[in-house]
């Protein structure tokens, strides 16, 4: 059974710091991980998508990476903002068609401005 | 345009009631799934459904019972609500291989 564990559970860095956020999982045999953002009382909004094949995605000051082997991701976040303030949300997919997104428990940033 | 949408955002009902929620996607997208987030904010997968067709049944009480008119439409209905159903409840598509998943604004069900 697939698990995935995020850490650290809740971070608060002042404005313009450079942080990682970390997504660690059981089973290798993923498709894609997946990347979101929740802000208070709101949906989930997609940040990026890795692909099992890749080693890393970016978008703007996002970036991710992926190790699979080792069941391991990063979420890079260069120059927070207290914009950024939201839980961060790590989901892997397995390797079947269809398959559901397995989420870690996130993570909670809070930027102080 | 939103991509996912869902209805209602809130929904307050007592005990025994039946209610529905709705979702709809038009990003041409051919799977479908239900997700429910508890109150540690945990999201675990409920159902899903592949052009109407269920795919993924967690292990999920009968009270709730999915329904697809089309792909781009899952419905989700609740009978004799329970207390510990209270929880938000998030729609989301992407396509059998796999591709990028997006959600809906999720709706908060609370049951009185």
């Amino acid at each position: 059974k697939q698990e995935v564990t995020q850490i650290p559970a809740a971070l608060s860095v002042p404005e313009g710091e450079n942080l990682v956020l970390n997504c660690s999982f059981t089973d290798s045999a993923i498709y894609n991980l997946q990347w979101f953002r929740q802000d208070p009382g709101k949906g989930l909004t997609s940040l990026l998508l890795i692909q099992s094949s890749q080693r890393e995605q970016t978008s703007g000051r996002l970036n991710a990476s992926l190790d699979k082997s080792s069941g391991r991701s990063t979420l890079y976040i260069a120059a927070s903002q207290p914009g950024d303030s939201a839980t961060y949300l790590c989901a892997v997919r397995k390797e079947t068609s269809g398959s559901r997104l397995t989420f870690g428990e996130g993570t909670q940033l809070t930027v102080n401005p | 345009d939103t991509a996912v949408s869902q209805t209602p955002k809130y929904l307050v009902t007592q005990m025994g009631n039946d209610k529905s929620i709705k979702c709809e996607q038009n990003l041409g997208h051919d799977t479908m799934y239900w997700y429910k987030q508890d109150s540690k904010k945990f999201l675990k997968i409920m159902f899903s459904y592949n052009n109407k067709e269920l795919i993924i049944n967690e292990t999920v009480p009968n009270r709730f019972s999915p329904k697809s008119p089309d792909k781009a439409h899952l419905n989700l209905h609740i009978n004799s609500l329970e207390l510990g159903d209270s929880a938000v409840y998030f729609c989301a598509s992407s396509t059998m291989m796999n591709t990028e998943a997006f959600f809906g604004q999720g709706t908060r069900l609370t049951v009185v």
